[in-house]
């Protein structure tokens, strides 16, 4: 069966400070991977997704994440946080043949300005 | 237009009640979706609907009742709902189901059953 791991739960930083968000995934097909973000009081974005080829992702806010297939890892990254992304980050992935995506349990960040 | 729109936004109902949501999108997509988000969780799948046809239902009880009278329409029929069933209903909607097609969501409705 499929599952996805987020292993922070709560992430507190100051702007500019370096970001890194844990994803694991467990699967045994080819799998896509999204990072979503959820903005208090918005509905889900995508922030970048993966599905084959490079495995370094380029997404938009300058986020980006790598996809290391010999960790089922997927880890979101951003040099340099604002303020304005104090949200929630789910990682997803979408493995099955009706493409339904398993959300991971989330990660609340916190920038303190 | 990758939007994907809800309404109501906000719902309050009975446990005896009936009530309807509803989704839409006019991306040409073919695949849309129902999940449901508890506070502080993560969304969970509940209906695929592919090709307007129900593909995935993930054991959800039957007072829950999805419809796809459309390719850009998508109800959630409510009937005799329990306090537990408040939750945020998300829809969502992708080209085609299967692997390698985002999935774009609408804001949600957040449910409230007394």
């Amino acid at each position: 069966a499929q599952s996805v791991s987020q292993h922070n739960h709560h992430v507190i930083l100051s702007e500019a400070a370096s970001l890194e968000l844990g994803c694991n995934y467990s699967y045994g097909g080819t799998v896509n991977l999204f990072w979503y973000v959820q903005y208090p009081g918005q509905h889900l974005q995508l922030l970048l997704k993966y599905f084959s080829g490079d495995p370094l992702v380029k997404g938009i806010k300058g986020f980006e994440a790598e996809f290391i297939k010999s960790k089922f890892s997927f880890n979101l990254r951003k040099p340099s946080v604002q303020w304005s992304d104090t949200a929630e980050y789910f990682c997803a992935v979408g493995g099955g043949s009706q493409g339904n995506l398993i959300f991971g349990k989330g990660t609340k960040l916190s920038v303190k300005p | 237009d990758t939007e994907v729109t809800q309404t109501p936004k906000h719902l309050v109902m009975g446990m005896t009640n009936k009530k309807s949501l509803k989704c839409e999108q006019h991306m040409g997509h073919r695949a849309m979706y129902w999940y449901k988000q508890k506070a502080k969780k993560p969304p969970e799948l509940m209906f695929v609907y592919s090709y307007e046809k129900l593909s995935i239902n993930e054991s959800v009880p039957s007072r829950f009742s999805p419809e796809c009278p459309n390719s850009s329409l998508l109800n959630l029929h409510l009937h005799a709902l329990q306090p537990e069933d408040s939750a945020l209903y998300l829809c969502a909607s992708s080209q085609t189901s299967g692997r390698g097609y985002e999935q774009y969501f609408g804001p949600g409705t957040r449910l409230t059953v007394t």
